[in-house]
């Protein structure tokens, strides 16, 4: 299955708040999980990835939470700001193909 | 930091036009790609180009679809009979290595009227 769920579909966190977006897979074979920030108008950016070997990454605010055996990972950002306010895509490489989730629209309130 | 550069940013072209969008990709990486977001959904794959030839193409890159890379900086897409479901956002993106996240480029927004 080359699908990639992503879960909420909208998330309006306070500021300061801790902002949680899941993804599950069902594909062994990917091998690398990106998440991608996107504003109105732009393209994807990447903010932060992990592989599989790894159970977490942090980068800043931003903290990959991955589980292997449930096939599962989640972003974390802690202490959310107004500036965070984006839609969020989590992906995963199968050999040279990004497989995107369906994107979480990010609110951050002052 | 390089960047990957498309244009036009927005193109508006009749149903049944042939259009090329256009893409500078980042000057040390070797692979390239083309993804497409129809508005407020998500990232799709369209295709994957190494070594000047196509390594993988989804269902929706069919015959009217077609990429080239004329020179050693461009790399285009062409869409040979434009439909209305053709409108959507047009992503590059480029990779030095495909095991690795790539860099997207602003897109280019196409609407078929």
């Amino acid at each position: 299955q080359q699908q990639v769920k992503q879960s909420p579909q909208s998330l309006i966190v306070q500021k300061g708040g801790i902002s949680i977006i899941n993804c599950a897979y069902e594909n062994t074979a990917f091998d690398y999980f990106p998440w991608y920030q996107q504003f109105p108008g732009k393209g994807p950016a990447l903010l932060i990835a992990i592989r599989p070997d790894v159970s977490e990454k942090k980068e800043g605010r931003f903290t990959i939470s991955f589980n292997k055996s449930a096939k599962q990972f989640s972003l974390h950002i802690m202490d959310s700001q107004p500036g965070d306010s984006a839609t969020y895509f989590c992906a995963a490489l199968n050999t040279d193909k990004l497989i995107f989730g369906t994107g979480t629209r990010l609110q951050v309130f002052p | 930091e390089p960047e990957v550069t498309q244009t036009p940013s927005h193109q508006v072209t009749q149903m049944g036009q042939e259009v090329i969008l256009r893409c500078v990709p980042i000057s040390n990486h070797l692979y390239f790609y083309w993804y497409r977001q129809i508005l407020g959904q998500k990232v799709e794959f369209l295709v994957s180009f190494y070594n000047n030839e196509i390594s993988e193409k989804s269902e929706i890159f069919d015959d009217q679809f077609s990429v080239e890379r004329p020179d050693g900086s461009n790399f285009t897409l062409k869409i040979r009979s434009t439909k209305l479901e053709d409108s959507a956002m047009y992503f590059c993106a480029s990779s030095k290595d495909m095991n690795y996240g790539y860099t997207f480029g602003s897109g280019t927004r196409l609407t078929v009227v």
